[in-house]
């Protein structure tokens, strides 16, 4: 069946660093690629999103490329901020709305 | 601000009782919405599809019977968890697709905040 890995957090940055979140997936066909952010005490909320093969998702400075070729989807931004700090989750869909997600990375950025 | 919430956010049980949770869509309607379970350091799993004025659907290896699902408006859905025992405990997600369907675009589900149950 479908799944997905992601790297085991917490994930602790000092602010303005770069961040990498690792996320590699297995799917039959061609799923949609997503990460989604949930801010403490709030709903995941979608971040940004991919639905073929060499899309950019890119949303508040964070991007994810959908790389076919490696099944990966790693999450990227330059420079983060304290205010990014939550909890990432990676997840794709193989149609008809039923999601599969990771297992979440936490990040804390610290001043 | 949200658009789905839960309630309540965290709950404290004996074995053997029943907890009932709550999911509404605050501003739209909902004729689906959907239940998942976390496990700590786990993904989270769909559990089952909550289906307005009809039965849910239940993912292959969830009881029905424990946990029980009444869609019985189009902005709430509830989840009981009949007869808790601490494996139950877990954290509990509902999401709402905005929208027509199904089948639901993936990026207009709206996800609660979830709720953590403990079962002493």
């Amino acid at each position: 069946g479908d799944s997905v890995t992601q790297m085991e957090g917490p994930v602790t940055l000092s602010e303005e660093a770069f961040l990498t979140i690792n996320c590699t997936y297995t799917a039959t066909g061609y799923p949609s690629l997503f990460w989604y952010v949930q801010y403490p005490g709030e709903g995941l909320q979608l971040l940004l999103k991919a639905t073929k093969a060499d899309d950019k998702g890119s949303n508040k400075g964070f991007e994810a490329t959908y790389r076919k070729e490696t099944t990966s989807f790693h999450l990227e931004k330059g420079s983060v901020q304290v205010s990014d700090s939550a909890v990432y989750f990676c997840a794709l869909s193989g149609g008809y709305q039923k999601v599969t997600f990771g297992t979440g990375t936490k990040l804390q950025v610290i001043p | 601000g949200a658009v789905v919430s839960q309630h309540p956010s965290w709950v404290i049980c004996k074995s053997g009782t029943s907890v009932k949770i709550e999911c509404r869509s605050l501003d739209f309607q909902a004729t689906t919405m959907f239940w998942y379970r976390q496990f700590p350091k786990q993904s989270l799993m769909l559990m089952a599809t909550s289906n307005e004025g009809s039965k849910a659907t239940y993912e292959q290896g969830v009881e029905k019977d424990k946990f029980l699902i009444n869609h019985a408006s189009l902005t709430l859905s509830t989840l009981t968890v009949t007869s808790a025992h601490p494996e139950d405990s877990s954290f509990y997600i509902c999401s709402a697709p905005r929208g027509r369907g199904p089948p639901f675009s993936t990026d207009t589900q709206y996800f609660g905040p979830g709720t953590r149950l403990t079962v002493l």
